[in-house]
């Protein structure tokens, strides 16, 4: 079985609808990160937690939310999407304390019409 | 924020080596990643190299790192098929806490 998993893999959906995407892990890792990949711009960070009780924007968090419900789960949300937020959106899982290596899940691909 | 920047693209015939080049900015970077991404798939880490290195080999991969020009490659020796994909290089750094910095992707192309 994957290690990082994401749900769900594929998902259209109009403007203006809330959707929302998740990860689990079975690493047992303490990090967690989300990323949107658009062609020509490798990934950019989102939004990324390094505890169950820490959150922290990244580089493009405008329009996205996330919940950290347990060390395992790590689910992002579009409040209201837009058309520009079609992307691929990868979860990543890290164990920290001196260990970055981050690995990631199959990705999600989303469009927004 | 910091820079990694890599070439678009690189088309190689089989069985040939791949060389693919990476530079990034940040003069604090630790560890330095390459990431393999097939068709459809999540990113695949494929090696890394602490920055106190110069050179790293894992069968047929060859990292190689000149942190004076803050210059990263990836050699793939005796290039196959099935290493057609976009190449991610990334890195981290004492001031990024643990975040990643990841460049744009090189689409490797094998041709027969």
């Amino acid at each position: 079985d994957a290690d990082v998993t994401q749900t769900p893999r594929n998902r259209i959906t109009k403007t203006g609808k809330r959707i929302m995407l998740e990860c689990s892990q079975t690493k047992g890792h303490d990090r967690m990160y989300w990323y949107r990949q658009d062609p020509g711009l490798g990934l950019r960070l989102i939004y990324y937690s390094f505890d169950v009780k820490d959150i922290n924007k990244g580089e493009i968090s405008d329009g996205y939310s996330v919940s950290r419900q347990a060390q395992a789960k790590f689910s992002l949300s579009l409040e209201s999407a837009i058309p520009n937020q079609t992307a691929l959106y990868f979860c990543a899982t890290s164990a920290g304390h001196n260990e970055e290596t981050q690995y990631f899940g199959p990705g999600t691909r989303l469009l927004v019409l | 924020g910091e820079d990694v920047e890599q070439s678009l693209f690189l088309s190689v015939r089989e069985g040939d080596s791949s060389v693919i080049n990476c530079t990034y900015t940040d003069s604090s970077s630790t560890y330095l990643y390459w990431y393999k991404q097939e068709p459809g798939a999540g990113l695949q880490l494929l090696t890394y190299i602490f920055s106190n290195m110069d050179m790293k080999q894992d069968q047929r991969l060859t990292v190689l790192l000149n942190k004076k020009d803050k210059h990263l490659s990836l050699r793939i020796a005796d290039t196959q098929t099935g290493d057609s994909a976009i190449y991610f290089c990334a890195e981290t750094s004492t001031d990024s806490w643990g975040k990643l910095q990841f460049g744009a992707g090189t689409q490797v192309v094998v041709t027969p």
